[in-house]
């Protein structure tokens, strides 16, 4: 199948930072993706859609000063924490789309965890 | 909006049993379900997926099974291997112009056994 890249795996980064998380592409393009926030031991929960030359859709509830996102090209979103505090350490995941017969099938990168001190 | 339950949470099979996994979608016109597979501190992985234009779709040890009717479709494994043991989330999505959001269940615990 298609694969999806994130970057970094890991960060660990002070509270007030911001930190960026890349998603890619590697072998198709994706004029969406879609970012993802996992709790431990708990379901997938969709933070927002990530739309090419556009902006961002957000979820109810999620805020999209804190959490900005850019889809600079065809196979490349970022998600950037602003000011990040201890609330935000969780599992990020990206997926994209892989537009084929019948419609889309999502794959998803191999996620980030983000811890903040 | 959709709605997915999946079931069971937890579920444990001794090496070479088969395990089954159930969900059921509450938006009628949902018309594709994936199953990902998740290893602990990964990205979940796609194993199988059916559109519902289908009853039935199998690969080696993994088959899905879907009755429209009833709203759910199961995940069926055989033939069990601890390789296997992972979280299992299903998921269901009605695709809308050109892109498809997920709906996901809240996963099950596959633990396979020597």
């Amino acid at each position: 199948g298609a694969v999806v890249s994130q970057h970094p795996s890991r960060v660990i980064c002070k509270s007030g930072t911001s930190v960026k998380i890349e998603c890619r592409s590697l072998d198709f393009q994706a004029t969406t993706m879609f970012w993802y926030r996992q709790f431990p031991k708990k379901s997938l929960m969709l933070m927002a859609t990530s739309n090419e030359g556009s902006k961002a859709t957000y979820e109810q509830g999620v805020e999209k000063d804190k959490f900005l996102i850019n889809h600079a090209s065809l196979t490349l979103s970022t998600l950037t924490v602003t000011s990040a505090h201890p609330e935000d350490s969780s599992f990020y995941i990206c997926s994209a789309p892989e537009r084929g017969r019948g419609g889309d099938t999502q794959y998803f990168g191999p996620g980030t965890r983000l811890t903040v001190l | 909006g959709e709605n997915v339950e999946q079931h069971p949470s937890t579920l444990s099979v001794q090496e070479g049993d088969s395990a089954v996994i159930k969900c059921t979608y509450s938006d009628s016109a949902s018309n594709y379900f994936p199953w990902y597979k998740q290893e602990l501190g990964k990205g979940p992985q796609l194993i199988i997926d059916i559109r519902s234009n289908v009853g039935e779709k199998k690969d080696q040890r993994i088959a899905v099974t879907l009755n429209k009717t009833a709203k759910h479709f199961s995940l069926h494994i055989t033939e069990t291997q601890p390789e296997d043991s992972a979280v299992y989330f299903c998921a269901a999505t009605r695709p809308l112009s050109g892109y498809s959001t997920l709906t996901f269940g809240k996963g099950t615990m596959l633990l396979v056994s020597p």
